[in-house]
């Protein structure tokens, strides 16, 4: 099993363009996670979906989309980046159970947006 | 909204204990997780407390007291490598996870 998966592992962009960044897991799982980790900050929720067919704004849903395409894949999609926008963006998944919700993490995609 | 606070760094000796606290403001959640991230790397799960009490994972221990809205995470026989960073997070309805801004930890020789 590879777990979570994301693609691509490094970007640059110039302001204005738009890209839009994969995830895709493969353990069955109910919910999924976009978040965007800042240096030396700690992880900020961008959407996440809690089961197939829903998505929700988290903390920093600003200028970025999602879609969640089917139960194994949820994009995150700048329509038009902004030097603010550079971060490290992590997508997670979880069974999306109460009594524990361990999310699994993907290895990140490195943004850079000039 | 919810928000954590826990401390920015933290700093033991090696095979000490070190406790990492988190207190949290919400009106509601289902559980406390505690998350590991070393330097370039993805954040891994620990622990996660859905109910009052103490969870125990070999070295990791993590704790939750919903009333004093309050928990911590527990690391004995400190080792070089848990050098890294330490999130709280809360996971309230819908799923939607929290995270505090993260505990560095060092451990020292």
């Amino acid at each position: 099993n590879a777990g979570v998966t994301q693609t691509p592992k490094f970007q640059v962009l110039k302001t204005g363009q738009s890209m839009t960044l994969q995830c895709a897991q493969d353990m069955n799982h109910n919910s999924m996670y976009w978040y965007r980790q800042d240096p030396g900050m700690g992880l900020r929720l961008i959407y996440y979906s809690a089961s197939e067919g829903t998505t929700d704004k988290g903390e920093v849903p600003n200028g970025y989309n999602v879609s969640r395409l089917n139960k194994r894949e949820f994009s995150l999609r700048l329509e038009s980046a902004a030097p603010s926008q550079t971060s490290v963006y992590f997508c997670a998944s979880s069974e999306g159970q109460a009594r524990i919700n361990e999310q699994f993490f993907g290895p990140g995609t490195r943004l850079t947006v000039l | 909204g919810q928000s954590l606070e826990q401390p920015s760094e933290v700093t033991a000796v090696e095979g000490a204990i070190v406790q990492i606290n988190c207190t949290y403001q919400t009106s509601g959640f289902y559980g406390l997780s505690w998350y590991q991230q070393h330097d370039g790397g993805a954040p891994t799960f620990l622990s996660y407390n859905a109910l009052d009490g103490l969870e125990e994972t070999g070295r990791f221990s993590s704790f939750l007291s919903r009333s004093d809205s309050y928990g911590y995470l527990l690391l004995q026989e400190l080792q070089m490598k848990d050098s890294a960073s330490y999130f709280c997070a809360l996971t309230t309805g819908g799923f939607k996870t929290i995270f505090g801004a993260g505990t560095r930890l060092f451990v020292k020789a």
